[in-house]
């Protein structure tokens, strides 16, 4: 079985400080691994995604996320924080033989001005 | 390319009431996903269709849940004799299928039953 861990349900930085938003996985085989965003009253839109091609993933609005297989780990960082950042993040596993994606609880970043 | 929607954005009704929901997929892609997501917590995967089949459904799907894709384009998601705890965010996705498959959503629909 597969499942996610997000570590910290409400995260607060300063507008320009580092952004680190946590999440470890659980899985039998080695997973897709993805980070998604949700504006209030949206959608989920792909952050980026983890297909065992680099450890180092960059994604759109300057996050980027480093698969760590020793810690299980595939934490979210920014280096500067945007007013705009503002939203719930939510991590993802996936194996590569299914099709449903295993979502943690989320993250709700605030960005103190 | 005008991405995955939902319709109706909002739904209100009373228990025991049935309520569908449509969800359009981006054009050409073949898999559609139905996910629910309650307060505080993480969509969780209800059903999938790879075209007009229903290939996978979750336990969370009990039988007063249906959902079709008929033509393997659009889908619907019925609940029939709505109660309290089924609401939640509806939320549809799809993706093209292959290698490294990314699956993208729709705005949801939110179901209050009274």
């Amino acid at each position: 079985a597969q499942s996610v861990t997000q570590l910290g349900s409400h995260v607060s930085v300063s507008e320009g400080a580092l952004v680190l938003l946590r999440c470890n996985y659980s899985s039998s085989v080695p997973p897709y691994l993805f980070w998604y965003v949700q504006y209030p009253n949206q959608g989920l839109q792909l952050l980026l995604k983890y297909t065992s091609a680099a450890t180092l993933v960059k994604g759109i609005n300057g996050f980027e996320a480093e698969f760590k297989k020793s810690e299980t780990s595939f934490h979210l960082t920014k280096p500067s924080a945007h007013m705009s950042d503002a939203a719930e993040y939510f991590c993802a596993v996936n194996l590569p033989s299914s099709e449903k994606l295993t979502f943690g609880t989320g993250t709700r970043l605030t960005i103190i001005p | 390319d005008t991405g995955v929607s939902q319709n109706p954005r909002h739904k209100i009704t009373k228990r025991g009431q049935n309520v569908t929901f449509r969800c359009d997929p981006i054009s050409e892609h073949n898999r559609l996903y139905w996910y629910r997501q309650t307060l505080g917590q993480g969509p969780e995967f209800l059903t999938y269709f790879q075209n007009e089949a229903q290939l996978e459904k979750s336990r969370l799907l009990s039988d007063r849940f249906s959902a079709e894709r008929p033509k393997g384009s659009f889908s619907t998601l019925e609940i029939q004799r709505t109660e309290q705890g089924d609401s939640a965010m509806y939320l549809c996705a799809s993706s093209l299928g292959g290698d490294f498959d990314t699956q993208y959503f729709g705005p949801g629909t939110r179901l209050t039953v009274l």
